[in-house]
């Protein structure tokens, strides 16, 4: 069973920082892996999508990178701001499975003081 | 085009009654989910249909009934709701076309069973 974990459960970080989440799963078969933002009370908003065949991806100061073999991927955020307090979940969607859900992290709970 | 909406937003229940939980996409995509989601549990998937006319159980399916009406709407019933079901409920849609594989997310129904 495929299994998503997220270290750290919280960071706090000054403004400006460059800071990495990580995101690490349990069976590298995976179909693709995205990184979404939730805000407080909110739903889930996508930011990045690497499909299993990449290695990263790139959106404005957000960088998200994918190694397979070591089942772990991590998100850059460039130049921390206020702006990115949220809290950043790590999805995988399994290989064959094509038609089913994404397994979700616990999320990090980030938090950018100014 | 509204997205992923969800209806009602706040619900509280006693426990034994029964409610459903109305979710509507107007995307034209095929797949549709429900998740709930509690502190330090993630988001866990409820039931799934990967089209319209199919329905498949998820990780926690116990206590759920759930009806893919048409295209567009999906929909999730507590028979007899239980303390447990206290959660907030979020619907997603997913987009597959080419490389794109993207989930929106309604906001989230927030419910609370006595």
């Amino acid at each position: 069973k495929q299994e998503v974990t997220q270290i750290p459960a919280a960071l706090s970080v000054p403004e400006g920082e460059n800071l990495v989440l990580n995101c690490s799963f349990t069976d590298s078969a995976i179909y693709n892996l995205q990184w979404f933002r939730q805000d407080p009370g909110k739903g889930l908003t996508s930011l990045l999508l690497i499909q299993s065949s990449q290695r990263e991806q790139t959106s404005g100061r957000l960088n998200a990178s994918l190694d397979k073999s070591s089942g772990r991927s991590t998100l850059y955020i460039a130049a921390s701001q206020p702006g990115d307090s949220a809290t950043y979940l790590c999805a995988v969607r399994d290989r064959g499975q094509a038609g089913t859900a994404l397994i979700f992290g616990k999320g990090t709970t980030l938090s950018v003081s100014s | 085009n509204a997205g992923v909406t969800q209806t009602p937003k706040f619900q509280v229940l006693k426990t034994g009654q029964s409610m459903t939980l109305q979710c509507a996409q107007d995307m034209n995509h095929n797949s549709m989910y429900w998740y709930r989601q509690d502190p330090g549990m993630g988001l866990r998937l409820i039931y799934y249909s990967a089209s319209e006319g199919t329905t498949d159980k998820g990780e926690v399916p116990n206590g759920y009934n759930v009806s893919r009406l048409n295209k567009r709407e999906f929909s999730l019933r507590l028979e007899s709701a239980a303390p447990s079901q206290t959660s907030v409920y979020f619907c997603a849609s997913r987009e597959t076309a080419g490389s794109t594989d993207t989930q929106y997310f309604g906001p989230g129904t927030r419910l609370t069973v006595l």
